[in-house]
């Protein structure tokens, strides 16, 4: 049973192609995150949605846009890919409200040429 | 908004010997502290949180406190073991709809 599962695991692509990410929950929570991690392990929120509306988003290129078409769902989606796009970028998921813990999804290693 | 500091950023003890990482926070609105474990190649997991309204808290080998006056929290872990070698990663979070803020974490090796 794969709690947060993300597809591809790996990606690689070519500078100024565009591509997307998907992750998907099997827990019911309501909120789904996306974290990018670089080379030197910093995590990073990106943005967070909750019941399919966004609440928060960091500053982070317009190129890169979220779109959950249900509240199991929550894809990434980047255009104009650049060398520092190169990170591994995680899905998480957890109810909004209280002491919850927040499960991530085993991440996409994206690595851009 | 809320920043958490993450000290140190690695760390080398003895098999047996105890790891203690520290973490300080800014936003006193903040109320939950979790410690997540990150192994080379996997994805985080969460190993033990704190509320702030508790001092301390002790699952087996681990253990955390935290001080709400000094806005600080650390992870204590006995009696390492070499499984114990990761990247650990503090975070805290304000109640609400904000999300976790991360520490920039510790990269721990146990020696056997």
């Amino acid at each position: 049973d794969t709690a947060v599962s993300q597809t591809p695991k790996y990606l690689v692509t070519q500078m100024g192609n565009d591509k997307s990410i998907k992750c998907e929950q099997n827990l019911g929570h309501d909120t789904m995150y996306w974290y990018k991690q670089d080379s030197k392990k910093f995590l990073k929120i990106m943005f967070s949605y909750n019941n399919k509306e966004l609440i928060i988003n960091e500053t982070v290129p317009n190129r890169f846009s979220p779109k959950s078409p249900d509240k199991a769902h929550l894809n990434l989606h980047i255009n104009s890919l650049e060398l520092g796009d190169s990170a591994v970028y995680f899905c998480a998921s957890s109810q909004l409200r209280g002491y919850h813990e927040q499960y991530f999804g085993p991440g996409t290693r994206l690595t851009v040429t | 908004g809320e920043n958490v500091e993450q000290h140190p950023s690695t760390l080398s003890v003895q098999e047996g010997d105890s790891a203690v990482i520290k973490c300080t926070y800014s936003d006193s609105a903040s109320n939950y502290f979790p410690w997540y474990k990150q192994e080379l190649g996997k994805r985080p997991q969460l190993i033990i949180d704190i509320r702030s309204n508790v001092g301390e808290k002790k699952d087996q080998r681990i253990a955390v406190t935290l001080n709400k006056t000094a806005k600080h929290f650390s992870l204590h872990i006995t009696e390492t073991q070499p499984e114990d070698s990761a990247v650990y990663f503090c975070a805290a979070r304000v109640s609400g709809n904000t999300p976790l803020v991360f520490g920039k974490g510790t990269r721990l090796s146990v020696i056997a």
